[in-house]
């Protein structure tokens, strides 16, 4: 399977800024997706990061709160924008393989004071 | 939304049984994913059965799938204190990009 990679792999921010989280695989992905895990809970779909066109989101995630970009096939970013207490959770990419195996990066563990 | 719940969210279990975790959907799939965490790190990819399958076995690990009752079960054999972790079904329904995942069960191997 591929190595996916993630920078940062945890952080403390502070209410109102931003982080960029990057997502890195060591080969060429068409599917790459983003997913939240907050405290104590399961994990859900923000968006499928798509090459070369806008971000697909689901409900109740939008474009200005998580600016995703996807430059080329093996790396992605996802933004966490105006953060506040609320976005305290793990941030986690991950790539489809040619099976539909669906495989997860490390996760950034992201604390908002 | 959550497509998928896992039954029982907790167990707790001697070391060297076996166990048995459930979990429920609701909607047509293509395929359905399990995964471990470990104390909130990334997800381990246990295995995949496909929606035309019955039956998986991956070393200690049996999955069966029963689609006309939308619900799956992953059986750890001969649990080891290592199996230790939260559990969590995913599934991939048709049309749909990206996985819903269930609530999870906690597995707790008493040594």
């Amino acid at each position: 399977s591929a190595v996916i990679s993630q920078k940062p792999s945890r952080d403390i921010c502070q209410r109102g800024t931003s982080l960029t989280i990057q997502c890195q695989v060591d080969s060429q992905v068409t599917m790459m997706f983003w997913y939240r895990q907050q405290p104590g809970q399961s994990l859900t779909l923000i968006a499928t990061a798509n090459q070369g066109s806008e971000a697909t989101y689901e409900s109740g995630f939008v474009i200005d709160k998580f600016p995703i970009s996807r430059p080329n096939l093996t790396f992605s970013t996802l933004t966490v924008s105006n953060m506040s207490p609320e976005d305290s959770s793990i941030y986690l990419c991950s790539v489809e393989e040619d099976h539909n195996e669906q495989f997860f990066g490390p996760g950034t563990r992201l604390t908002v004071l | 939304s959550q497509q998928g719940e896992e039954d029982p969210q907790a167990l707790s279990i001697q070391e060297g049984e076996n166990a048995t975790m459930n979990c429920s959907y609701k909607t047509s799939i293509n395929n359905l994913q399990w995964y471990r965490q470990n104390s909130g790190r990334g997800l381990v990819h246990l295995i995949l059965i496909r929606s035309n399958e019955r039956e998986k076995h991956s070393g200690r690990l049996r999955v069966t799938l029963d689609t006309s009752k939308k619900s799956s079960s992953l059986l750890i054999t001969a649990s080891r204190a290592a199996d230790t972790a939260s559990y969590f079904c995913a599934t991939d329904v048709f049309r749909v990009r990206g996985l819903t995942f269930g609530k999870g069960t906690h597995l707790i191997i008493q040594p």
